[in-house]
């Protein structure tokens, strides 16, 4: 089974649409991240949350919400979508109080 | 604020050549540090980790050493394989919080 599933794992849309990437994880952690990472692979968080709760909102447009309806989904929500949001978005996800993080196999998004 | 920085790549080797990929960090406190491993089309995966100044974090023959006093965390392999080509990134965890910070990432390339 697999630990931290993201869909879809390919995304490929217009500018100006309104997508959005669900995760899920069945390992029992409480804490759940998105990250975003650039065509250098450079790895940039962008929220996380811990038990349904934000705790975590970096520098990020208020285009992308992200929604965790219960402790296992996190979803990431992205509106208006610009050339710029094109990127791999990984989730992953934690125990509060382990450092080890799981991460999903990520979800490449172009934007035409 | 709190930061991590990783040698350029790509680091191009022959299979049995040592490898070293230096990692140096600016945090406060005592951070926890991480090495993950990104094969290509997977999400990240932790490779090893040190929580503590001179812990050594060891997994599948690569090593890394934690130096407070020279803030690095070098990650090191004795002999590398076609297998090992793949991204590593280092990445600290402050103290208290549950987020990690990632360099850059370091591409790996093994040639036979």
């Amino acid at each position: 089974d697999t630990a931290v599933s993201q869909t879809p794992k390919y995304l490929v849309t217009q500018m100006g649409n309104d997508k959005s990437i669900k995760c899920e994880q069945n390992l029992g952690h409480d804490t759940m991240y998105w990250y975003k990472q650039d065509s250098k692979k450079f790895l940039k968080i962008m929220f996380s949350y811990n038990n349904k709760e934000l705790i975590i909102n970096e520098t990020v447009p208020n285009r992308f919400s992200p929604k965790s309806p219960d402790k296992a989904h996190l979803n990431l929500h992205i509106n208006s979508l610009e050339l710029g949001d094109s990127a791999v978005y990984f989730c992953a996800s934690s125990h509060a109080t382990n450092e080890k993080l799981f991460f999903g196999s990520g979800t490449q998004l172009s934007v035409l | 604020g709190d930061s991590v920085t990783q040698m350029e790549g790509p680091v191009t080797l022959s299979e049995e050549a040592f490898l070293t990929i230096n990692c140096t960090y600016t945090a406060t406190g005592y951070p926890s540090l991480f090495w993950y491993v990104q094969y290509p089309g997977e999400g990240l995966q932790l490779l090893l980790k040190a929580t503590k100044a001179d812990d050594k974090g060891s997994n599948k023959g690569f090593e890394a050493t934690y130096r407070k006093e020279t803030t690095s965390f070098h990650l090191e392999k004795g002999s590398v394989q076609v297998s090992d080509s793949a991204v590593y990134f280092c990445a600290l965890r402050p103290s208290g919080y549950s987020t990690l910070t990632f360099g850059k990432g370091t591409m790996l390339l093994v040639s036979p």
